[in-house]
């Protein structure tokens, strides 16, 4: 069973500070990681993909990946009121990539 | 700067009815998918297609459904008798590759009374 596990939350964090969201897979087989931010009744909206061990940045979010432990996290900065969404973390499990297994999601709270 | 669009952006329907929900993926995208997603359920994907055929799906994408790219532009989802439980966001999405990120269209809501 191909499984990508995220804590549902919310997870709140006060304007200005570090929000740090996890992502745990069980396929060892995977090959690419990817962040969606959704807010809601919207599509999920891609922030960042990592496909290599070790740390990924883009301005104010950082991923991380560490297949040995199979965990992902997102790291997001200086967070804003406006970063209030749910974060999806998906996970390519299929040798050709075309079938991305989303987990359940992370519900983010920043607060003014 | 490029995107996905979707129509209807809602549907309503009566059970046992076929809907079809339309996708227009990026112009240069090769690879394009369908997902759903149930209120307060996770994305769930349904099928890909590529070289007009469809690559994968899954065990939702039962015989009801079907897809096809019926021009050089359009990617379409047909669902052909309704049911209830039917009733959800679907999302288009496509990529420029196998490995490469997806990128979602705005959805269609599809109810099912």
């Amino acid at each position: 069973q191909k499984e990508v596990e995220q804590n549902s939350g919310p997870l709140s964090v006060p304007e200005g500070a570090i929000a740090s969201l996890n992502c745990t897979y069980s396929d060892r087989g995977s090959q690419s990681f990817f962040w969606y931010r959704q807010y809601s009744g919207k599509s999920p909206e891609l922030i960042m993909s990592i496909y290599s061990n070790g740390d990924k940045e883009d301005g104010r979010f950082t991923a991380q990946l560490n297949k040995a432990s199979q965990y992902v996290s997102l790291l997001i900065r200086d967070s804003q009121p406006s970063d209030s969404a749910t974060y999806l973390c998906a996970v390519n499990h299929d040798n050709y990539g075309q079938n991305f297994v989303f987990g359940p999601g992370t519900r983010l709270s920043v607060l003014p | 700067e490029p995107e996905v669009t979707q129509t209807p952006s809602h549907q309503v329907t009566q059970m046992g009815q076929e809907v079809i929900l339309r996708c227009v993926p990026i112009s240069n995208h090769l690879y394009f998918y369908w997902y759903r997603q149930i209120l307060g359920q996770k994305v769930e994907f349904l099928v890909s297609f590529y070289n007009n055929e469809i690559s994968e799906k899954s065990e939702i994408f039962d015989d009801q459904f079907s897809v096809e790219r019926p021009d050089g532009s359009n990617f379409t989802l047909k669902i052909r008798s309704t049911k209830l439980e039917d009733s959800a966001m679907y999302f288009c999405a496509s990529s420029s590759s196998a490995y490469n990120e997806q990128f979602f269209g705005p959805g269609t809501r599809l109810t099912v009374l």
